[in-house]
């Protein structure tokens, strides 16, 4: 079974818009990790965000981390029509294997 | 750095059948990861190898499938007697060591069952 949820489940937005991604999740955690998926294809990671961070950029990326609340979020800002992908965020508990636990995902469209 | 390499890419067979997907991961990692990936569905977590044993695995690892990492380096995942059910993606991943570390997955092998 997932680990939690993902919000919106999906998103249209115009090309240069900003997009925002929610992640729910129930256990403790070690980190939480957002991966991008084409269509078809593999996971390819973005940005790893520790337990005790709250915050965290990667070029037009930023990740927030509530561990109070048990939620993150992926901001995309200045979006482009490569960015058209699904999203998903991945837990990764401080017990056992360093396994990931994903989300339902969240289906990005940028239109031109 | 060569990346996580999966083959086939694709696999379609006929029910019944058995099928077996092979994984390198990149060089210098010691951990594997096999997912399963349903359409409209995030992966779920199957098995874990560090170096040549296997540590974990999902209760949804029936006793159809098996997998192992002989040399701990490659992997190979073999469904027996496949079902319409195990239509997905299986995808692979390798960690290295230390922690807050990413994974790295490989493109995946879409399976099809006829």
């Amino acid at each position: 079974s997932q680990q939690g949820e993902e919000d919106p489940q999906a998103l249209s937005i115009q090309e240069g818009e900003n997009a925002t991604m929610n992640c729910s999740y129930k256990t403790s955690i070690n980190n939480l990790q957002w991966y991008r998926q084409n269509s078809g294809r593999g996971l390819v990671h973005l940005i790893l965000i520790r337990s005790n961070e709250r915050e965290k950029h990667s070029g037009r990326l930023r990740v927030t981390l509530d561990t109070s609340k048990k939620s993150s979020s992926l901001l995309i800002t200045a979006s482009r029509a490569a960015d058209t992908a699904s999203y998903f965020c991945a837990t990764d508990a401080i017990q056992g294997a360093q396994k990931l636990v994903f989300g339902q995902g969240t289906r990005l469209t940028i239109n031109p | 750095d060569t990346g996580v390499s999966q083959n086939p890419r694709h696999k379609i067979t006929k029910r019944g059948q058995n099928v077996t997907f092979r994984c390198d991961p990149i060089s210098e990692h010691n951990r594997l990861y096999w997912y399963r990936q349903t359409l409209g569905q995030g992966p779920e977590f199957l098995t874990y190898f560090q170096n040549e044993a296997q540590l974990e695995k999902s209760r949804l690892l029936s006793d159809r499938f098996s997998a192992e990492r002989p040399k701990g380096s490659f992997s190979t995942l073999e469904i027996q007697r496949t079902e319409q059910g195990d239509s997905a993606m299986y995808l692979c991943a390798s960690l290295g060591p230390g922690s807050n570390q990413p994974q790295h997955f490989g493109d995946g092998t879409r399976l099809s069952i006829l």
